[in-house]
Order: C-alpha cells, then structure tokens, then sequence
C-alpha cells in the first residue's frame, strides 16, 4: 500500500526562525494539501497544490509540490507562538470524493 | 465560504447511553462527508464516508452498527455513537469537500465525548 512519511516528528525552534518540513509518497500524489492542527481542533486547511512543481505562499507560509508528484515541503519563515500544533500533509485517495488518510505529522514548538 | 460546523463540541454521557453528533457544511453543499476519531497525541483516523442519500461507507475495523452514520441532506452527516462504552471516549472530527473549492477538504472543529 501506498506508504507516506512526514519529517521530522517534531521540531523544537525559537520564535523568529524559519522552518521547513517535508512529506514523502512512495505513489504519486494528483493533489497535496498541508493541514495545521491546533490542540483541541479540527485541521485547518493551509495551503493546496494542484500540480507538479508548483510552489504556492500563503503569508508566511510557502509549500511547494515536488516535480515527481511524490514529495511536498512546507515552510514557515519568521515563526511565531501561535504557529504552534501538528503539521499534516494527507494522502489522497478515492477518486472525486477525497478521501483523506493522515500520517503522523510534525510537531512543531515554538519558543518565545 | 466553505466553513464546516460540528455539534456538540464536547459531550459527557454515561455508559450504555447514545450520543449523536452533527456536521454541517454552512455554505456549501456536501455530497460527501467524512468522519474521523484521533486519540489523544495521535493522527486522525478516517472512519466512514457518508454520501447524501445512501449508506455510508465504513474502513476496516469500525462497527457500522455502533457508529451510525446518516447524511439525510446536501449540509448535515450525523454520527450516532451507540450504548457508548469509556473506551468510545475520543475526539471526533467530520469533514466535507465541496463548492467552488473542488479538490479541497474542510474539518469542522471537531467533538469531544467522553464517556463515563
């Protein structure tokens, strides 16, 4: 089955820094998307991608859909408390009814 | 647009009772649901898929007769958790695609139900 891998598991950074973390696919993805979770909610859609190679900001956020459709990264520059919580980048799967399958995240801390 | 709204967002019931929480798509039209439960410090996982007008479609492993799911209109998916047992205590989360966003997946905020 199709196996997706998010790095790192955690990150521990001083408010200010930049971030970046990746996710890889051992299948080819047709759509990415990058999910911020904050404690107690639901994920909340950060930025989509539709097509190989495709780099799209949103503020401070900055993904990019990797050339082969098999990997994603996603960076937050300039990080500030609130860009605290878990990080997803779910497979996709099911056609036209989008059915999600979550991987286990990055954790990302942020100290003042 | 495209906002997604739970219902309750947490809830406490005594074992043995049922708990029925909402989904709703405010405004857009959902053919299609999603519900999920996450532990606490672990990923979400997919339960079923709810399809307006017709049976919901469950993963490996999820009991379809303790988790009855209902998607009776275009903005509202229904999960009934059944004579709710401690270990049914989990965070539950539904999410939906649809409108002008295609390709793209919205949670709501998720319910808590703990169960004693």
């Amino acid at each position: 089955g199709q196996q997706l891998n998010q790095s790192p598991q955690s990150m521990f950074i001083q408010e200010g820094e930049d971030v970046s973390m990746n996710c890889t696919s051992s299948s080819i993805f047709n759509t990415w998307l990058w999910y911020k979770q904050d404690p107690g909610e639901g994920p909340v859609l950060l930025i989509a991608l539709y097509k190989a190679g495709e780099l799209t900001s949103n503020g401070r956020l900055t993904a990019q859909f990797g050339i082969t459709r098999k990997d994603s990264f996603l960076n937050i520059s300039a990080s500030i408390p609130s860009d605290v919580g878990i990080y997803f980048c779910p497979s996709r799967s099911g056609g036209s009814n989008y059915k999600l399958t979550f991987g286990k995240g990055t954790l990302l801390t942020v100290n003042p | 647009g495209a906002v997604v709204s739970q219902h309750p967002s947490w809830v406490i019931c005594k074992s043995g009772t049922s708990v029925k929480i909402e989904c709703r798509s405010l405004d857009f039209q959902a053919t299609t649901m999603f519900w999920y439960r996450q532990f606490p410090k672990q990923s979400l996982m997919l339960m079923a898929t709810s399809n307006e007008g017709s049976k919901a479609t469950y993963e490996q492993g999820v009991e379809k007769d303790k988790f009855l799911i209902n998607h009776a209109s275009l903005t509202l998916s229904t999960l009934t958790v059944t004579s709710a047992h401690p270990e049914d205590s989990s965070f539950y989360i539904c999410s939906a695609s649809g409108g002008s966003r295609t390709g793209e997946l919205f949670f709501g905020e998720g319910s808590r139900l703990t169960v004693l």
